[in-house]
């Protein structure tokens, strides 16, 4: 069974910084791009980052550029998204996703950014 | 960066209509469109891909279609169970969903 579980959400300060990560089973992760999408209480999809299958290229919505960086671990099939300089508008829901034909998404994680 | 102009906002419908939901892309997106289905408190799901490719397992009654800038996705005979919000999603450069659709029931 595919599962993508997501963790390390939670309440944080602007300004500072959260580390959400997405631990993948169930397929062979190193064979799939992966994708970070959140989601602000009541409000659309917004793809927010990308990485292909093996690392090597990553790419971002303009808003997050500079200061969120995705990454991933083949090894341990998971993914990373490092999230510094938050801001009240990064509050959403984060889900990791394979956002292709082989279509999973995780439960998605809260994070919350305020004083 | 590619925008997509998803309409209308909200839909009502009864039991059994057909509705249709489109998508304008800021410039042509070459079918690579896809459309997901997401209830209250659930990820989303992919209906349809590439424009009008069904995932295995999806009802018949979900279709897709467009070319270039503009598509649509329709819901013929809608059911109950197909009350949720849809989101267009193109791909062909990098990756922007449209704004959402709410179906509700009239």
């Amino acid at each position: 069974e595919v599962q993508l579980v997501e963790s390390g959400g939670g309440l944080v300060q602007p300004g500072r910084s959260l580390k959400l990560s997405c631990a993948a089973s169930g397929f062979t992760f190193s064979n799939y791009g992966m994708h970070w999408i959140r989601q602000a209480p009541t409000k659309g999809l917004e793809w927010v980052a990308s990485i292909s299958p093996s690392g090597g290229s990553t790419y971002y919505r303009d808003s997050v550029k500079g200061r969120f960086t995705i990454s991933r671990d083949n090894a341990k099939s998971t993914l990373y998204l490092q999230m510094d300089s938050l801001r009240s508008e990064d509050t959403a829901t984060y889900y990791c996703a394979t956002l292709s034909l082989f279509d999973y998404w995780g439960q998605g994680v809260m994070v919350t950014v305020s004083s | 960066d590619i925008q997509m102009t998803q309409s209308p906002p909200s839909l009502s419908a009864s039991l059994g209509d057909k509705v249709t939901i489109t998508c304008q892309a800021s410039q042509n997106i070459n079918k690579y469109i896809a459309w997901y289905q997401q209830k209250p408190g659930k990820a989303p799901g992919l209906l349809i891909h590439y424009t009008s490719t069904l995932v295995s397992g999806i009802p018949s009654r979900f279709s897709g279609s467009g070319s270039g800038r503009d598509y649509s996705f329709s819901i013929s005979n809608v059911e109950s169970e197909d009350i949720a919000s849809y989101y267009c999603l193109q791909y062909d450069n990098s990756w922007t969903f449209g704004g959402g659709t709410k179906l509700e029931l009239k």
